[in-house]
């Protein structure tokens, strides 16, 4: 079936540092994929989302790619600051699919 | 224009007691989308009801179920509840139809009920 994996947390950054999360994904067909983020104490809201090969996915500064070929969309940010310091959830669904599949989350620490 | 709602925001029961938590989707979605989020275990989709229809089920046993109202408002209710029932149960809805399967269609999450069991 299909699933996602994604790099164990936390992680902690120092303000101003590049960033990158880890995502793979195991899928039949083309799935659309996902990052999502939960900020402390609030639900899930979408960050950015790619629906086939090659997409670049983009928002607040943060980017994804979608790459088939290492069935991967690795989360990257060139500057982190303080407040993106939450959980971050990469997903995907499957093209015939309703539900979405979800990593297990990374929590990530920004210090100032 | 008013988000996924919840209610309650937490909940405590003891063993063996129900629970019954609520969804009201955004206005105009036919769609919602129950989610378990539990500690270490991260999110897993538990229910999808999208006319008033169970479309879908995760691995969940029976216990968990569920209803979609005509105004498309929903319930999860969880009987018999285990220890291990504990967690955040988050509720999404989105756009959607058996003749909307073609395109994607975002699914918007609520803040979710933090449902105790002691």
């Amino acid at each position: 079936g299909n699933s996602v994996t994604q790099m164990e947390g936390p992680v902690t950054l120092s303000e101003e540092a590049f960033l990158t999360i880890n995502c793979t994904y195991t899928a039949t067909g083309y799935p659309s994929l996902f990052w999502y983020v939960q900020y402390p104490g609030e639900g899930l809201q979408l960050l950015l989302k790619a629906t086939k090969a090659d997409d670049k996915g983009s928002n607040k500064g943060f980017e994804a790619t979608y790459r088939k070929e290492t069935t991967s969309f690795h989360l990257e940010k060139g500057s982190v600051q303080v407040s993106d310091s939450a959980v971050y959830f990469c997903a995907l669904r499957g093209n015939r699919d309703d539900k979405i599949i979800f990593g297990k989350g990374t929590r990530l620490h920004i210090l100032p | 224009e008013a988000g996924v709602t919840q209610s309650p925001t937490h909940l405590i029961k003891t063993r063996g007691q129900q629970a019954t938590l609520r969804c009201s989707p955004i206005s105009g979605h036919t769609s919602v989308y129950w989610y378990q989020q539990a500690l270490g275990l991260g999110l897993q989709f538990l229910l999808w009801y999208d006319e008033g229809e169970e479309r879908n089920r995760g691995n969940f046993p029976p216990r968990f179920s569920g209803r979609q109202f005509p105004n498309y408002s929903s319930e999860l209710n969880v009987n018999a509840l285990e220890l291990e029932d504990s967690a955040l149960y988050l509720c999404a809805s989105s756009l959607e139809g058996l003749a909307g399967r073609s395109s994607y269609n975002e699914q918007f999450f609520g803040p979710g009920t933090r449902l105790t069991v002691l």
